[in-house]
């Protein structure tokens, strides 16, 4: 089955305790990127990628890090959490290299709380 | 930045009335997305307009991209419970990514 999985999907933390939330998707798509979803503001790109080894940041990229160093996989890494990184969290990913053209598959979320 | 502003944010409707959302952006967008988040859920992809003036339809739902291709619109026609959950526009901006709505949530009243 043609999916985007994520794990964990739901993750409670501390202030400063370094996590990964990883993400890997099994349709051979070159894009891959991350959001988080926060009430009343909507999907807010972190970091985006083209394809392996190629990472860009997004509209929100402070405090966070992200590798592609395989196809299938774009892990998102908070080296030191803080509570306004409390949120949900989507990876997505589409077929080519331009993301706005390309249906966008979502992973399920992974709910974050960092106290 | 380039923006997509959606309104309204929430819309409560009784059932079997119509819902429509809107979206708007400063700049012409080359295409725009829509897609449907359930509670709980993930978004899923509904459709994606890609010419000016193009209205597309899929059951009772109908979507528009303006002329200007700088706005858009979802309608939905005599709402089920089914229908309930945030429904999101993403335009294509010029560099090649693409720009989210902050949704639109549809609350049916009981």
């Amino acid at each position: 089955e043609a999916q985007v999985t994520q794990n964990p999907r739901y993750l409670i933390t501390v202030t400063g305790k370094k996590l990964t939330v990883t993400c890997s998707q099994n349709m051979n798509h070159e894009y891959m990127s991350w959001y988080r979803q926060d009430p009343g503001l909507g999907l807010r790109q972190i970091y985006y990628s083209m394809n392996v080894e190629v990472t860009d940041k997004g509209d929100v990229p402070e405090g966070y890090k992200v590798s592609r160093k395989e196809k299938r996989n774009f892990p998102l890494i908070l080296e030191s959490p803080s509570p306004n990184q409390t949120s949900l969290y989507f990876c997505a990913s589409s077929l080519s290299t331009s993301g706005r053209f390309d249906t966008q598959y979502f992973g399920p979320g992974t709910r974050l709380t960092v106290l | 930045g380039q923006q997509v502003m959606q309104i309204p944010q929430y819309q409560h409707v009784q059932e079997g009335e119509d819902f429509t959302t809107y979206c708007n952006s400063s700049t012409t967008l080359s295409n725009i997305q829509w897609y449907k988040q359930r509670p709980g859920g993930h978004p899923v992809f509904l459709i994606q307009l890609v010419k000016s003036g193009e209205v597309k339809k899929q059951k009772r739902l109908t979507f528009q991209f303006g002329e200007a291709k700088k706005n858009s619109s979802l309608h939905i026609t005599a709402t089920q419970t089914t229908d309930v959950g945030t429904y999101f526009c993403a335009g294509g901006d010029s560099n090649y990514q693409l720009i989210w709505g902050a949704g639109t949530k549809l609350i049916i009243k009981p």
